[in-house]
């Protein structure tokens, strides 16, 4: 079973259209979060959400816009396309740390956005 | 969040040692070391991480320099598919929920 999954793996869309990206993930964790990587693979955080609520939001537009029903989901719409919004988007999950321990983050495989 | 220095590139051959390394000179007392690594098409993956002391697990070694202003990520056999983009990320453990921050990273190239 794949711990922490995205779709679609692949989503070309045209300029000023709407999409989604869904992320779920299956390890319990409590804290997920919204990677981007552009063209030149600089990977940033965009959003984190911990038990549904949104704690880091990193100077994001206001077109993208996360949603968290419930713990184990954090999906990613983006209205009015732009064409610099083409990159990989990455989603992670983490568990709440414990004393003493680090919260490993785990990734999914990505979703290729190409704004034509 | 403190910064990181690493090596654009690095080459190895398979089943060779590697030493991947890093510099964080403003490292602070309560910022611990993680390694990422990104195979080609995938996401990050954890591969380890440490505070003070040399640490090991299944997929490498860390070594930390007695200063904490470097650190050396050990692959001790490295293999084709260890072929990918290593991080080594600063994060400050004392405060909450932390984003990773991810610098350029250093490529790794295995050779058969």
């Amino acid at each position: 079973d794949t711990a922490v999954s995205q779709t679609p793996k692949y989503l070309v869309t045209q300029m000023g259209n709407d999409k989604s990206i869904k992320c779920e993930q299956n390890l319990g964790h409590d804290t997920m979060y919204w990677y981007k990587q552009d063209s030149k693979k600089f990977l940033k955080i965009m959003f984190s959400y911990n038990n549904k609520e949104l704690i880091i939001n990193e100077t994001v537009p206001n077109r993208f816009s996360p949603k968290s029903p419930d713990k184990a989901h954090l999906n990613l719409h983006i209205n009015s396309l732009e064409l610099g919004d083409s990159a990989v988007y990455f989603c992670a999950s983490s568990q709440d740390r414990a004393a003493g321990e680090t919260d490993t983050q785990y990734f999914g495989p990505g979703t290729r956005l190409t704004v034509l | 969040d403190a910064k990181t220095t690493q090596p654009n590139s690095m080459e190895s051959n398979e089943e060779e040692p590697v030493h991947l390394p890093c510099n964080h000179s403003t490292i602070s007392g309560t910022d611990y070391i993680h390694w990422y690594r990104q195979l080609p098409s995938q996401g990050p993956e954890y591969v380890i991480h440490g505070l003070t002391s040399n640490v090991n697990n299944r997929m490498a070694s860390l070594a930390i320099a007695e200063d904490r202003k470097s650190s050396t990520l050990i692959l001790h056999r490295a293999t084709l598919r260890d072929a990918a983009v290593y991080y080594c990320i600063l994060r400050d453990e004392d405060t909450g929920f932390q984003k990773l921050v991810f610098g350029t990273g250093t490529r790794l190239l295995v050779s058969p």
